[in-house]
């Protein structure tokens, strides 16, 4: 069983661009939310997909939007990056079942916004 | 909104200390509640969960009893390894909200041998 993976591993950009982050949720799994962790904080949840539609949303602006394709992976986009943008962006996937709010995260795309 | 709140760290041990990181919460309606482990330069591993008042989770160690009267999911173990030195972060996730996963600002352990 694969688990939760993430591209890239790490990003350098620079302020007003923009930024791509794919995730390929835990095979079965067909929920997908995606977290910002600023260094030394908890993850901040940022929205989930729930079979290609969004079905819940943080406090962050709409620059930050996301898709799910109907293989159930995912990605992040970031528009007009702002340095406090950098953070380590944390992709988790959830199983159906009695173990929905479960969720088994990837290693993170280290984003950093120069 | 929903809170977690942990104590503050970080925490340094000699190997087979006794471990106890404190969490309380805060949410409307009855959460599930969860650790989970962060190693350097990883993501989150989820450590231990328990889905109602009194349930205990454990693993690898590690316990947690959900205690709805206190608002509280304290982690502990009895004798810490160098092993477990991370960051460790307490959870809540809502039935109102199940998307959203509210984390505490993590506890980092430092065991020393």
């Amino acid at each position: 069983e694969t688990g939760v993976t993430q591209s890239p591993t790490h990003l350098i950009k620079t302020r007003g661009q923009q930024v791509t982050l794919r995730c390929s949720s835990q095979s079965g799994h067909n929920t997908v939310s995606w977290y910002q962790q600023a260094l030394g904080q908890g993850p901040q949840f940022i929205f989930q997909y729930y079979r290609e539609e969004e079905n819940g949303r943080g406090n962050f602006p709409p620059r930050f939007s996301g898709l799910q394709f109907p293989n159930y992976s995912s990605e992040l986009n970031v528009n007009a990056l702002e340095l406090d943008d950098s953070a380590l962006y944390l992709c988790a996937s959830s199983p159906t079942g009695d173990s929905y709010n479960e969720q088994f995260f990837g290693p993170g795309t280290r984003l950093t916004v120069l | 909104g929903d809170s977690v709140t942990q104590m503050e760290g970080p925490v340094t041990l000699s190997e087979e200390a006794f471990l106890t990181i404190n969490c309380t919460y805060t949410a409307t309606g009855y959460p599930s509640l969860f650790w989970y482990v962060q190693y350097p330069g990883e993501g989150l591993q989820l450590l231990l969960k328990a889905t109602k008042a009194d349930d205990k989770g454990s693993n690898k160690g590690f316990e947690a009893t959900y205690r709805k009267e206190t608002t509280s999911f304290h982690l502990e173990k009895g004798s810490v390894q160098v092993s477990d030195s991370a960051v460790y972060f307490c959870a809540l996730s809502d039935l109102t909200n199940a998307g959203k996963s509210t984390f505490g600002d993590g506890t980092t352990l430092t065991v020393k041998p």
